[in-house]
């Protein structure tokens, strides 16, 4: 079964430091998303991406946040420097993005990056 | 901010089946349900979906009340594994984002 990938699983760095994941969806998916949640709530949308597109990106914070797809496959976010409320669960998930219905449009997860900022 | 209310925490019997409800009264017309589960320190998983019949699949049955203001996912043999948070989530398909709430945090008593 496909799954999306992601690297590091986990990430202890030093505030002020940058920091960078990556994520490397199901084959064909067009459509990528990364998520943060902090410890007991929910996953929040970061940012989303159509193939190379950024698609929403309104809740990352464009000051210490960046995150690209290159070429509409896999992705980076990164972030510099990092604050101690960084501190979290970094999810990508991925969908086929073809409008094709509800059953086309699941978004499945990846294992996540817990991030810990010292 | 989330859509649907859930109850915080639920215990199930191992070997029985583990009913969750999740209260939508807010629905509008094109949202479906969708149900996700997370492990401890795993990233979310996709169980199923809906919009106003009933469905079932491998993994669980989900039962849609036929005013759509509310529904119930059914695990029908829970086991240990089971053991995680559930996330009842609505919305529109199309590559909308998902909005999670705290979902319920579902414990299996052996």
């Amino acid at each position: 079964e496909a799954e999306v990938a992601q690297s590091p699983r986990y990430k202890i760095t030093e505030k002020s430091q940058a920091v960078a994941f990556w994520c490397d969806p199901i084959s064909g998916h067009a459509t990528l998303y990364w998520y943060r949640q902090i410890l007991g709530q929910g996953p929040e949308l970061l940012v989303q991406f159509q193939d190379e597109s950024v698609v929403d990106d309104s809740q990352l914070p464009k000051d210490r946040f960046s995150a690209e797809r290159l070429k509409g496959v896999d992705s980076t976010l990164k972030i510099q420097p990092a604050e101690l409320g960084d501190s979290a669960m970094y999810l990508c998930a991925s969908s086929s993005g073809t409008s094709g219905g509800p059953d086309t449009d699941t978004q499945y997860f990846g294992p996540g990056t817990r991030l810990t900022v010292l | 901010d989330a859509k649907t209310t859930q109850p915080p925490s639920m215990d199930c019997a191992e070997g029985r089946a583990a009913n969750l409800p999740c209260n939508h009264s807010t629905i509008s017309g094109n949202e479906y349900v969708y149900w996700y589960r997370q492990i401890h320190s795993q990233g979310p998983q996709y169980i199923i979906h809906g919009l106003k019949n009933n469905e079932t699949n491998e993994m669980a049955s989900l039962i849609i009340t036929e005013d759509r203001k509310s529904s119930t996912l059914i695990l029908p043999h829970a086991t240990l594994r089971d053991t995680a948070v559930y996330y009842c989530i609505v919305r529109v398909f199309g590559n909308e984002k998902l909005t999670f709430g705290t979902g319920t945090r579902l414990t299996i008593i052996p």
